[in-house]
């Protein structure tokens, strides 16, 4: 079943800070989150691993709340580099992984 | 990071052909490898796993008889698309999932990806 994310999208001025959703109604074992631009492959951003991890890197953090079966995504002071669209991809304990409709971001000067 | 290669990058072909998508894992073993469709402005659909040496498990609706998936050896997996019809023109990407130093667990490493047109 897909993850739901939210919003669809999004329009930032450079500094400015973003949000992104992501939700299922299956219990999650981990949470994927990715950045594809267009016409490439998705690059890999960073994994939470169920027990409630945040994690960040650079200015982009995420949470992932098991109970609620949701994480977050936060870009904080985004650089125009930010933008392209961000999928997150949920698995329940096996290997296959869900991905969400993705949320196109864009960071305009 | 893992580095995973796909070949070729784009492929034309007319309606009726086979396409074969090659993808590998230069520098990890891969003990799984997963094949994904994206169409324009969408997300990645799974449509198989596969497992080194073992049958791919196909998502439903997803004919195995059309996409034939091959995982010959822990850095091989390829994907054969028969019979193309304009209809599977798509961006088809793998990814696969192993031993890879430094890499998360369970993560899974991403090819650049296929652009196929069938005309």
């Amino acid at each position: 079943q897909q993850p739901v994310q939210s919003p669809q999208a999004v329009i930032l001025r450079e500094g400015e800070d973003a949000v992104i959703n992501c939700s299922s109604s299956k219990a999650l074992y981990s949470v994927h989150w990715y950045r594809q631009k267009h016409g490439e492959a998705p690059v890999f951003l960073m994994i939470l691993l169920k027990g409630g991890e945040q994690k960040g890197h650079d200015k982009i953090s995420a949470s992932f709340n098991e109970k609620k079966q949701q994480s977050s995504l936060y870009l904080t002071a985004s650089q125009l580099s930010y933008s392209g669209t961000y999928f997150c991809a949920l698995t329940s304990g096996g290997n296959d992984m869900r991905f969400g409709a993705g949320t196109r971001l864009t960071v305009k000067p | 990071g893992a580095v995973v290669s796909q070949h070729p990058s784009w492929v034309i072909c007319k309606s009726g052909t086979s396409v074969k998508i090659e993808c590998r894992s230069l520098d990890f073993q891969a003990t799984t490898m997963f094949w994904y469709r994206q169409f324009p402005k969408q997300s990645l659909m799974l449509m198989a796993t596969s497992n080194e040496g073992s049958k791919a498990t196909y998502e439903q609706g997803v004919e195995k008889d059309k996409f034939l998936i091959n995982h010959a050896s822990l850095t091989l997996s390829t994907l054969t698309v028969t019979s193309a019809h304009p209809e599977d023109s798509s961006f088809y990407i793998c990814s696969a999932s192993g031993l890879a130093g430094g890499g998360a667990y369970n993560e899974q490493f991403f090819g650049p990806g296929t652009r196929l047109t069938v005309l």
